[in-house]
């Protein structure tokens, strides 16, 4: 059965700083791999989104990579902002489900 | 403006008193699902449809139905509501499967079952 974990579960950094997310996961036969941001109380907003076939992906200051064959996908954020305090899930997806990593909840310190 | 709708987005509710949580989307996208979540086991998905009058069950279904009987719509059925679906739901649909396409979330429904 597909596992996915994050770790951290929390994590606090100053602004302006570059950090790297984690997520593994235990089947490596998937169809994509997507980072979703989940603010509180609100709904998910899809970040990136990396197919199986592809390394890596990236939007403005985030950059997705994926290692189909270790499992693992990496988030990195450069140069961070306050307004990328949220909580980060990542999510992979086979045969139409998706199975969801419990999230790091990153704060950036003013 | 391209959006998945859900009501209500709170109710709180007794046991055994039968709700369904609607769910619309307006982009004509063909795959649908619903998730909860709830601390410390985060979000699980409960049933999900690649199209219509096409439904499958996610990773925990039970105590929940669904149909699909149109495309832009996606309704939640809890028969008998019992206190530990107390919980955080999501309804979310992307374009075509969600193998090759980004997913969008709707804003949540909170649900309370006393």
């Amino acid at each position: 059965k597909q596992e996915v974990t994050q770790i951290p579960a929390a994590l606090s950094v100053p602004e302006g700083e570059n950090l790297v997310l984690n997520c593994s996961f235990t089947d490596s036969a998937i169809y994509n791999l997507q980072w979703f941001r989940q603010d509180p109380g609100k709904g998910l907003t899809s970040l990136l989104l990396i197919q199986s076939s592809q390394r890596e992906q990236t939007s403005g200051r985030l950059n997705a990579s994926l290692d189909k064959s270790s499992g693992r996908s990496t988030l990195y954020i450069a140069a961070s902002q306050p307004g990328d305090s949220a909580t980060y899930l990542c999510a992979v997806n086979r045969d139409d489900k998706i199975i969801f990593g419990k999230g790091t909840r990153l704060h950036i310190l003013p | 403006e391209a959006q998945v709708t859900q009501n209500p987005r709170y109710l709180i509710t007794v046991t055994g008193k039968k709700l369904t949580v609607t769910c619309s989307q307006n982009m004509n996208h063909e795959y649908m699902s619903w998730y909860r979540q709830d601390p410390g086991l985060g979000l699980r998905q409960i049933y999900y449809s690649m199209n219509v009058e096409v439904t499958d069950k996610g990773d925990v279904p039970e105590g929940y139905k669904v149909s699909r009987k149109e495309k832009r719509n996606f309704p939640l059925i809890l028969e008998s509501p019992s206190p530990n679906q107390t919980s955080l739901y999501f309804c979310a649909s992307s374009p075509v499967g969600a193998g090759a396409n980004v997913l969008t979330f709707g804003a949540g429904s909170r649900l309370t079952v006393l």
